[in-house]
């Protein structure tokens, strides 16, 4: 059956650290992968979308990778600050038919940055 | 306004009642969703639309009923509900249901049913 699995519910990390979140997947096809980060009692914010045959991405202190051969996607925040403690969700985009693509979620990996 | 909106924020219901969430985007997306987020579990797609139209629907109960009277409203009716059903209701949009595409999330609705 088809899994998302990301590395861990909760990472602690000290400020000023990298801090690597992992997102494992079976049994998908993912075209697209995107990151989302969600704060308590809001709605997810896209952050980053990487393609199947991209290997990395970045945006500021953003980085995102995608190994279609390990299915895995490791997604990096450089110099990490209290600002970025969040629950960082990874999506796996995979076509359904009639043009649509449907997007599945990992249950996401609760980070704290510890000043 | 911007962005994504949902009303109510918070509902608490019984099991009896009937109720209606309401989502509408202010960004002229074509493409519309309802997805459930409980308590440890990842968030699941409940419906798709786009141009109005469902494309999705993902094994949804029938005590959840969509309606998406144009591109850029779109209500979640609900009736008869139990309390697994209690969770974070949120709606999203996006520019069509192309997977390159980002979402962008509502704030959500806190549903409780007793």
């Amino acid at each position: 059956s088809q899994k998302i699995e990301q590395n861990s519910e909760a990472l602690n990390i000290q400020e000023g650290k990298t801090a690597t979140l992992t997102c494992n997947y079976t049994n998908y096809s993912p075209a697209y992968l995107q990151w989302y980060r969600q704060d308590p009692g809001r709605g997810p914010v896209f952050l980053l979308l990487i393609r199947e045959n991209e290997k990395e991405k970045r945006k500021e202190r953003l980085k995102v990778t995608f190994d279609t051969t390990l299915k895995q996607s490791l997604f990096h925040i450089t110099a990490s600050q209290p600002a970025d403690s969040a629950t960082y969700l990874c999506a796996l985009a995979a076509y359904s038919g009639a043009g649509s693509y449907q997007l599945t979620f990992g249950k996401g990996t609760k980070l704290s940055v510890i000043p | 306004e911007t962005g994504v909106t949902q009303t109510p924020r918070h509902l608490v219901m019984g099991m009896t009642n009937k109720k209606s969430l309401k989502c509408e985007q202010h960004l002229g997306h074509n493409a519309m969703y309802w997805y459930k987020q409980s308590a440890k579990k990842p968030l699941e797609l409940m419906f798709v639309y786009n141009f109005k139209e469902q494309t999705e629907n993902n094994s949804v109960p029938s005590r959840f009923s969509p309606e998406c009277p144009n591109s850029s409203h779109l209500f979640l009716h609900l009736h008869t509900l139990q309390p697994e059903d209690s969770a974070l209701y949120l709606c999203a949009s996006s520019q069509d249901p192309g997977g390159h595409n980002e979402q962008f999330f509502g704030p959500g609705t806190r549903l409780t049913v007793l």
